[in-house]
């Protein structure tokens, strides 16, 4: 059990330019979330799969960010057209949800977003 | 629509100094309620999860209880030390959220030695 894994760490990029971040989940873990965390403040729920399914998107998903989760194993997050109100640290987390709880979620360490 | 506060933003204690701290949120048909630890410019690592039907857990120096109820949760960490500064995040996996974590601010924490 290696943890969950995101790649890149850093991202740097300008406006109006494309990303794509990577995020690893732990291995049979079937759900996976994806985080947004602004400077200062909590982290806020933007996506989740269980397997390859996307079963929820946030309205803070605006039409510039897609995710996908080919296969139920990695994922990625891509945002098109980047804009600074982008900037931000990309938190991924796993989770096994059982039948009856709700299993812990284990957090990557974020890939970091600067628009300039 | 749940939400989560955690007070204060932040906290200075000197070391060897018991630690408290505070999270509160609106709704209380929740699932569970996490703390984390997140140091800075990294990501998040789960200290304790207690589920909704626990009043409590413990792992060695920290404790957190639960009051449903009343919509509160808080940490206890004991005997700080210098390397229990960072930021202590609280989140809370409700049903009205539905799968997934809603967060509170978090409490920035440093440990003086």
């Amino acid at each position: 059990d290696t943890g969950v894994s995101q790649d890149p760490r850093h991202k740097i990029t300008k406006r109006g330019q494309n990303v794509t971040f990577r995020c690893d989940p732990i291995s049979e873990h079937n759900r996976l979330y994806w985080y947004r965390q602004t400077l200062g403040q909590g982290p806020e729920f933007l996506t989740y799969f269980q397997n390859e399914a996307q079963l929820e998107k946030s309205r803070l998903l605006s039409d510039r960010f897609s995710a996908e989760r080919p296969k139920g194993s990695f994922s990625t997050l891509e945002i098109q057209r980047t804009e600074q109100g982008d900037s931000a640290m990309y938190l991924c987390a796993s989770s096994r949800q059982g039948e009856q709880f709700w299993e812990t979620q284990y957090f990557g360490p974020g890939t970091r977003l600067l628009v300039l | 629509k749940q939400e989560v506060t955690q007070i204060p933003a932040a906290l200075s204690v000197p070391e060897g100094e018991n630690l408290v701290l505070n999270c509160s949120f609106t709704d209380s048909a929740i699932y569970n309620l996490q703390w984390f630890r997140q140091d800075p410019g990294k990501g998040l690592t789960s200290l304790l999860l207690i589920q909704s039907s626990q009043r409590e857990q413990t792992s060695g120096r920290l404790n957190a209880s639960l009051d449903k109820s009343s919509g509160r949760s808080t940490l206890y960490i004991a005997a700080s030390q210098p390397g229990d500064s960072a930021t202590y995040l609280c989140a809370v996996d409700s049903k009205a959220a539905g799968n997934k974590l809603t967060f509170g601010g978090g409490t920035r924490v440093l440990v003086k030695p």
